[in-house]
C-alpha cells in the first residue's frame, strides 16, 4: 500500500514561514490534499489538488508537489495556525484514501 | 450550507456491535461519494470505508474489511456504518466525510465526529 511520511512536528515563530513536507514514492504524479485540524475539531481542507486553496482559506497557505515530496507552506504564521496538518492522496492501485501521519505545528 | 451530523456512538464491549449514522443536508447527496474516517485518541486520521454516490460501490480499509459495512439511503440523505466484532483498537472518533467528487478526490466537508469506545 502507498505510504506517506511527514515530520512529526514543526516549530515556527510568529510572522515566519512554516514548511511541512509530505513524502511518498513519485507523489508528484498524484493529487495531494492538505487538512488542518485544531484540537477537538474536525479537519478542514486548506489546500486541495496540490496547490488550490478553497474559498475562505488565507493566501498565506500554499502548496506544491513534485518528485517524491509535496509541501505545504504557511507564510506569516499566526498563533491561530497552531494545529495538526495532514496530507492525503488517493492510491489508484488499492483505490484507498491515504493519509499521512500528521505534523503538529507549534507557534513559538 | 453543507451539514453532516453523526449519531449512534457510545460505549460497547469487545466483540459487540454498533451502528453509526450520518445525516447530510445542503447538497445533492446522491451525486457524491461519502466516507467514514476515524481518529484514535491522540493518533492521526485513518480512512475506514467509502460508498459511491449510487450506493452500489462499497470500499473498506484492510483493518475493518469483513467486520464493518457501509451503506447509504439517498432517499433520506443518510449514510450508515454497521460495525461488528468490535475491538479495543476500533476506539476512535468517527467522522462522516463528503468526497468532492464521485470518488478518489478529497474530503471537502466533515461532520463534527462521534466517539466510539470499545471497552469492557
Amino acid at each position: 500500500s502507498y505510504v506517506l511520511t511527514q515530520p512529526p512536528s514543526v516549530s515556527v515563530a510568529p510572522g515566519k514561514t512554516a514548511t511541512i513536507t509530505c513524502g511518498g514514492k513519485n507523489i508528484g504524479s498524484k493529487s495531494v490534499h492538505w487538512f488542518q485540524q485544531r484540537p477537538g475539531q474536525a479537519p478542514v481542507v486548506v489546500i486541495h489538488t496540490d496547490y488550490d486553496r478553497p474559498s475562505g482559506i488565507p493566501e498565506r497557505f500554499s502548496g506544491s508537489n513534485s518528485g517524491d515530496t509535496a509541501t505545504l507552506t504557511i507564510s506569516s504564521v499566526e498563533a491561530g495556525d497552531e494545529a495538526d496538518y495532514y496530507c492525503q492522496v488517493w492510491d489508484t492501485y488499492t483505490e484507498f484514501y491515504v493519509f499521512g501521519p500528521g505534523t503538529r505545528v507549534t507557534v513559538l | 450550507d453543507v451539514r453532516l451530523v453523526e449519531s449512534g456512538g457510545g460505549l460497547v464491549q469487545p466483540g459487540g456491535s454498533l451502528t453509526l449514522s450520518c445525516a447530510a443536508s445542503g447538497f445533492f447527496f446522491s451525486h457524491f461519494a461519502m466516507s467514514w474516517v476515524r481518529q484514535a485518541p491522540g493518533k492521526g486520521l485513518e480512512w475506514v470505508a467509502a460508498v459511491s454516490g449510487s450506493g452500489s460501490g462499497t470500499y473498506y480499509a484492510d483493518s475493518v474489511n469483513g467486520r464493518f459495512m457501509i451503506a447509504r439511503d439517498n432517499s433520506n440523505n443518510t449514510m450508515s456504518l454497521q460495525m461488528k466484532s468490535l475491538r479495543a483498537e476500533d476506539t476512535a472518533v468517527y467522522f462522516c466525510a463528503k468526497d468532492y467528487s464521485q470518488r478518489g478526490g478529497y474530503f471537502d466537508h466533515w461532520g463534527q465526529g462521534i466517539l466510539v469506545t470499545v471497552s469492557s
